[in-house]
């Protein structure tokens, strides 16, 4: 059983950027494909981008390209997302969230979400 | 990018059924993917490949895919069911190749 636990709230100022962790439990991170999604208050769920095991590369939704990074650290297990140039609309729950099957095309857990808030 | 259109909202009485539907172009030739997602929680998946359920998600949750119209049914509807529903496909062919739709909110009424 995967357990992903993310790292609490931030509160930025536009401009900043952002780093959002996600931990692996129960597996290791070499053996998932980590995917970020976001989700804005009383808005839908929002794909930023993840691992392509197809490509063995990171994708990214081209809306986020040139300020978001997602990078791992296999000797901790733990997954990042980085978000820079932030302005008040990325104001978001950011998760990580990961197919239990490398090459998965769906979602079977989640971290428990870390809210952002950029705000002058 | 494929496009995934959701009703925004569907209500429902206890105990009857409930279908939420997710339309797509050629949607039947995708697999379909569902989520529940209650406030302040993560997203639950409820069904995958458009009608397996995972372990531990209940019978009354059923799914089906074909033409241009994926559905989420839910038999026996309980009040433990109202949350936000989520379709989900992933386009290989694309550059965005993960796309959600825009979210169904069930209320029981």
């Amino acid at each position: 059983q995967v357990q992903l636990v993310q790292s609490g709230a931030e509160v930025k100022k536009p401009g900043a950027s952002v780093k959002v962790s996600c931990k692996v439990s129960g597996y290791t991170l070499t053996e998932l494909s980590m995917h970020w999604v976001r989700q804005a208050p009383g808005k839908g769920l929002e794909w930023m981008g993840g691992f392509d095991p197809e490509d063995g590369e990171t994708i990214y939704a081209q809306k986020f390209q040139g300020r978001v990074t997602m990078t791992e650290d296999t000797s901790t297990d733990t997954a990042y997302m980085e978000l820079s140039s932030l302005r008040s609309e990325d104001t978001a729950v950011y998760y990580c969230a990961t197919p239990q099957e490398y090459s998965g095309s769906y979602y079977d857990y989640w971290g428990q979400g870390t809210l952002v808030t950029v705000s002058s | 990018s494929y496009v995934l259109t959701q009703p925004p909202s569907v209500s429902v009485a206890p105990g009857k059924t409930a279908r939420i539907t997710c339309g797509g172009n050629n949607i039947g030739s995708k697999s379909v993917h569902w989520y529940q997602q209650k406030p302040g929680q993560a997203p639950v998946l409820v069904i995958y490949y458009d009608s397996d359920r995972p372990s531990g998600i209940p019978e009354r949750f059923s799914g089906s895919n074909s033409g241009n119209t994926a559905t989420l049914t839910i038999s026996r509807v309980e009040a433990g069911d109202e949350a936000d529903y989520y379709c989900q496909v992933w386009d290989s062919s694309s550059d965005h190749p993960v796309v959600f739709g825009g979210g169904t909110k069930l209320t029981v009424l």
